[in-house]
Parts: C-alpha cells; sequence; structure tokens
C-alpha cells in the first residue's frame, strides 16, 4: 500500500525555524518527484515547492512566498522527503502535505500542522 | 505566475444531482489541468489530470473537460460521499498553482 507520512509539525515562535519530513512506503521513492503544500488554517492549498529525482539532477524550485526561505531535499537511502523552514512567521501557519507529483500531485500524506505563534 | 480562478466559490445541490464547477486560468494553459476532492479533514485527493484523464480509483461520475484557459468538472449524480471543496490546479508552469476552492454541499 503507498503511504505517505508526515512529521515534525509544532508549536514554533517567530522567527524560528522548523523541519518536517515525509517518510514513504509502498512505491520507489527514489524513482519521484516530491512536492510540498500547506493549507492555513479555514484557506485553499498552496504548492510550496517540490524536488526532482537525482536522475532528473535533484534540482528544486518553490513558490515565491517561501523562496529563500525554504529548503525541500530528499534522503533516498531513507525514502524520506525533508521540508526545513526558516525565518518563520505567523502567516506559515498551516497544514502542511508532502505529494507525489507526475504532473499533478497524486498521492499524499496525511499532513502535519505547524503552529507559529508568539 | 498563472493565476487560477473557480466559480462558484461555494454551491449547494442535491443528492442526484448533476454539478458543474468552472476553473479559469489567466492564460492558455493547454489542458495542463488536474483536478482535487478534499473532504472536510482529510488531505486533497487526486480526481482528474490533464484536464480530462480519469484517476486510478476515481468513479466514473466525476469527468473534467476543457483546455486553453476554460475547464470544467462535472459530477453527475450527486453523492453525499461527495461533500467537499474541490480545486484545480496549473501544471504548466514550473510553478503550480491551485485555484481557490469550490465548496459543495447537500440541500
Amino acid at each position: 500500500e503507498v503511504q505517505l507520512v508526515e512529521s515534525g509539525g509544532g508549536l514554533v515562535k517567530p522567527g524560528g525555524s522548523l523541519r518536517v519530513s515525509c517518510v514513504a512506503s509502498g512505491f520507489t521513492f527514489s524513482n519521484a518527484w516530491m512536492a510540498w503544500v500547506r493549507q492555513a488554517p479555514g484557506k485553499g492549498l498552496e504548492w510550496l515547492g517540490r524536488i526532482r529525482r537525482w536522475s532528473d539532477g535533484g534540482t528544486t524550485d518553490y513558490a515565491a512566498p517561501v523562496k529563500g526561505r525554504f529548503t525541500i531535499s530528499r534522503d533516498d537511502s531513507k525514502d524520506t522527503a525533508h521540508l526545513e523552514m526558516n525565518s518563520l512567521t505567523t502567516e506559515d501557519t498551516g497544514v502542511y502535505y508532502c505529494a507525489t507529483e507526475v504532473g499533478a500531485l497524486d498521492k499524499w500524506g496525511q499532513g502535519t500542522l505547524v503552529t507559529v505563534s508568539p | 505566475d498563472i493565476q487560477m480562478t473557480q466559480s462558484p466559490s461555494s454551491l449547494s445541490a442535491s443528492v442526484g444531482d448533476r454539478v458543474t464547477i468552472t476553473c479559469r486560468a489567466s492564460q492558455s494553459i493547454e489542458n495542463y489541468v488536474s483536478w482535487y476532492q478534499q473532504r472536510p479533514g482529510k488531505a486533497p485527493r487526486l480526481l482528474i489530470y490533464t484536464a480530462s484523464s480519469l484517476h486510478s480509483g476515481v468513479p466514473p461520475r466525476f469527468s473534467g473537460s476543457g483546455s486553453g484557459t476554460d475547464f470544467t468538472l462535472t459530477i453527475d449524480t450527486l453523492q453525499p460521499d461527495d461533500l467537499a471543496t474541490y480545486y484545480c490546479q496549473q501544471s504548466y508552469s514550473t510553478l503550480f498553482t491551485f485555484g481557490p476552492g469550490t465548496k459543495v454541499d447537500l440541500k
């Protein structure tokens, strides 16, 4: 069974940092492009960025609101993708989802809640 | 950035109704549109990709159409299980963007 499980969410103060992770199972993680999407409370979905598989260069792309603050990485030996978040503000509060990307976002995790509050 | 808009923002329909949701892109995106369903408290789920291709396991009452800038998601014979918010998303640009969502509830 295909599964993506996010972890690492929690409460962090403005200006702080946090790393959330996404562990994959049930498919060949090293072949997958991985994306991160967030959802602020009561709001819509916001695509944050992606990391390509190593055979496609392992490069990353980021949405403007997070570029320079967020970093996506992957560890294929652990079937895990990471989202490192720095300089967090209250606007970054929300549920963070990882997803596999094949043009569309076809497999999703259950999400992890990040709360940025003084 | 490519902007995606959706209409209506919400709608109420009865079980058995045919429901149509529209999505418009700020520029031509060919057929690079996907549709997602998000039930309350759940993660999004892919329904349709490349405008009209049904994702594996999705009931055939869901269908998509359109190309260029205007796209449609149709739910034939609405079921209680379809209570959800529906999002379109473009993958034409390297930087993906979602529409604001359409909330479907039952009359």
